[in-house]
């Protein structure tokens, strides 16, 4: 079975800093995706950015980025020029390509953007 | 484009009452899911459905069932709710199985006294 750890329950920055979520995660398999969701108030999910497990190349959307190390099953989030909107809770999440496409979440990180 | 909706928002039931909470996608997604979000924890897979007529059991199944007659609507029952089933429910689409991507509904968020 996988399972997806979160080490930082809690995280605080000021505006503008970057921060970085860590994220580790335990699998047999070769071919997976990973996830990084955001969780503002409102409980939505958001999916902030995906990486594809093959891909040598650290997946990048805007200010969000990821560091995806595979042989260390890591895979964490780096939030540069942080805003008063990126707070939020965040979850990693793992999926396998095949078989039954199951998100297995971490216990999810708390940041708060400071003014 | 609606995306994923859900209904109701809220709820509060009595122990042992039933009820369904409703899901719909109009994307014309595959596969279908329910997780549960209980307080400082992620989401947790209820059941799936890769289909019409195709439903099958995720981690935390017992207590709910599903069924999936059509591609838009994915309900989930709760036969005879519990306390322990307070929590925050969320339903989820995908393209198809392969097709990274879950999109996830506003969330369903019940209360059982």
């Amino acid at each position: 079975a996988q399972t997806v750890t979160q080490s930082q329950p809690e995280m605080s920055v000021q505006e503008a800093e970057t921060v970085t979520l860590s994220c580790t995660y335990d699998t047999s398999e070769n071919n997976y995706y990973l996830f990084w969701y955001k969780q503002p108030p409102s409980r939505q999910m958001i999916l902030v950015i995906r990486q594809e497990a093959y891909k040598q190349q650290n997946a990048t959307e805007n200010r969000f980025s990821v560091n995806f190390q595979k042989a260390a099953k890591s895979f964490s989030l780096k939030i540069s020029d942080s805003q008063l909107g990126d707070t939020a809770m965040y979850f990693c999440a793992f999926m396998k390509v095949q078989g039954a496409q199951k998100l297995v979440f971490g216990q999810g990180t708390r940041l708060t953007i400071n003014p | 484009n609606a995306g994923v909706t859900q209904t109701p928002k809220f709820q509060v039931l009595k122990t042992g009452q039933s009820m369904t909470l409703q899901c719909a996608q109009d994307m014309n997604h595959e596969y279908m899911s329910w997780y549960r979000q209980d307080p400082g924890m992620g989401l947790r897979l209820i059941h799936y459905s890769v289909g019409a007529g195709i439903t099958d059991q995720g981690e935390v199944p017992n207590g709910y069932n599903v069924s999936r007659s059509t591609t838009e609507d994915f309900p989930l029952r709760l036969l005879s709710a519990a306390p322990s089933q307070t929590s925050v429910y969320f339903c989820a689409s995908q393209r198809s199985p392969g097709q990274e991507t879950q999109y996830f509904g506003p969330g369903t968020r019940l209360l059982v006294l």
